[in-house]
């Protein structure tokens, strides 16, 4: 079955730097991969997505790149900010997997003032 | 729309107690998910209802676990007998199905903090 490692565990950058954070995926027939982010005490919330028919994404401050040959994809939070500061998961899905989402294990982003 | 609703917000009990963790879907969702999150083993998928049947209980842990979805808009996670274990936060999601164009987003409930002692 499909299997999600994501890297590194935990991050610590100071305000305004970038963070990224790396996820790789077994099932080459995986086409969708999500992020969540989860604040603490909160549940997860989707913050951005992407499908295997393109390569890249943004969506403000956030971006998430995808190499399919590979089998790895990535989220890139520029100009971070206290309040980006959470919990954020990885995700793959496949055609045919009934919208199962296998996640990974989470990464601790602390921004710092 | 409220959201996926979760009864209890916090569940504490003995260990070998019954547990019952209940969950409202969105409206109009078909699918609806049940993750347990440790610090541990990170965010697991228990097993997950489309149109109320059960399509994949590989992540339930144990016979001691059972779901249930009488209907589109409720479902049950049971845990008999209960252990320490089993403390963890229990999270419900809903979302729409595949279209044919993509993947529809997965909206999670407030989730139950489970503590057995």
């Amino acid at each position: 079955g499909e299997n999600v490692e994501q890297h590194p565990s935990t991050l610590s950058v100071q305000e305004g730097d970038s963070a990224v954070i790396k996820c790789t995926y077994s099932d080459s027939a995986s086409n969708y991969f999500p992020w969540y982010k989860q604040e603490l005490g909160k549940r997860p919330q989707l913050i951005i997505d992407i499908r295997s028919n393109v390569g890249e994404k943004k969506d403000q401050r956030i971006a998430v790149t995808l190499n399919k040959t590979a089998k790895h994809f990535s989220l890139h939070i520029t100009e971070t900010q206290p309040e980006d500061s959470a919990v954020y998961f990885c995700a793959a899905s496949r055609v045919g997997g009934y919208n199962k989402l296998i996640f990974g294990a989470g990464t601790r982003l602390a921004v710092h003032p | 729309d409220a959201g996926v609703i979760q009864s209890p917000r916090h569940e504490v009990t003995e260990m070998g107690q019954e547990v019952t963790l209940r969950c409202k879907p969105i409206s109009g969702h078909d699918y609806l998910f049940w993750y347990r999150q440790t610090m541990m083993r990170g965010l697991e998928l228990l097993i997950y209802f489309n149109n109320n049947v059960p399509i994949d209980d590989s992540g339930m842990p144990e016979d001691r676990f059972s779901a249930k979805m009488p209907n589109a808009s409720f479902s049950t996670l049971k845990i008999q007998p209960s252990e320490p274990r089993d403390s963890a936060v229990y999270f419900c999601a809903s979302s729409l199905g595949w279209s044919g164009t993509g993947f529809y987003e997965q909206y999670f409930g407030p989730g139950t903090r489970l503590t057995v002692t």
